[in-house]
């Protein structure tokens, strides 16, 4: 069955890094696009990231823009979202989320992971 | 302060039918397909409606949803206490080259 498993969060001092991985199965890894999204504590959803079904390219949210890379390794079935300086309001819990097949936009999901928590604090 | 716009909150009795509106512009909505959430803090959101309009396998047909312009609305009939939750709406925007997920809509099942 398809799985999307997050790992990597943590609590990391402000101005560090954290690498999130997201482990997939089930499904063939090459074929589909993921986006990460998170939700910071009494807030909602935002989306955070898109990378292509190839890596070709990606997208992401002004608010990481120049921090936060995307990237993904085929040998691994494994995307994963490297976070540099890192700040407060990055404190979240972050999701990746595979795209959906039968979908005609460029943006959608179908299965998600748990999320890993992400807490930036001195 | 979200690119897309919804009600903080609705609420309802059970069995009756809620509108949850989203309203966007031409970058987002006006252009591209909208999406629609269902998601309880802590939890993998579910995807309720793609494409517009497109429920995925398993989603009950008591929610429908459409499009029109550059706004959306999300129909839940037949309301149960189960569907309490946060609802959004989220779309691809064009001019950001970004998702846009609307602020949520908290559904209260009274």
């Amino acid at each position: 069955q398809v799985q999307l498993v997050e790992s990597g969060g943590g609590v990391v001092q402000p101005g560090r890094s954290l690498r999130l991985s997201c482990a997939t199965s089930g499904f063939i890894f090459n074929s589909f696009a993921v986006n990460w999204v998170r939700q910071a504590p009494g807030k909602g959803l935002e989306w955070v990231a898109l990378i292509s079904y190839d890596g070709s390219y990606s997208y992401y949210a002004d608010s990481v823009k120049g921090r936060f890379t995307v990237s993904r390794d085929k040998s691994k079935s494994t995307v994963y979202l490297e976070m540099n300086t890192l700040r407060a309001e990055d404190t979240a819990l972050y999701y990746c989320a595979r795209d959906n097949p039968s979908s005609g936009s460029i943006w959608s999901f179908d299965y998600w992971g748990q999320g890993t928590v992400v807490t930036v604090s001195s | 302060q979200s690119v897309l716009t919804q009600p903080p909150s609705v609420s309802a009795a059970p069995g009756q039918k809620v509108t949850i509106s989203c309203s966007g512009s031409m970058s987002n909505i006006g252009k591209n397909y909208v999406s629609w959430f269902q998601h309880l803090p802590g939890t993998a959101p579910k995807v309720l409606i793609y494409d517009n309009t497109r429920r995925p396998s398993g989603i009950p047909d008591r929610f429908s949803a459409s499009k029109s312009g550059t706004s959306a609305t999300l129909d839940i009939t037949g309301l149960q206490t189960g569907d309490e939750a946060d609802y959004y709406c989220g779309s691809w925007d064009s001019s950001l080259t970004a998702g846009v997920f609307g602020g949520g809509t908290k559904l209260t099942v009274l």
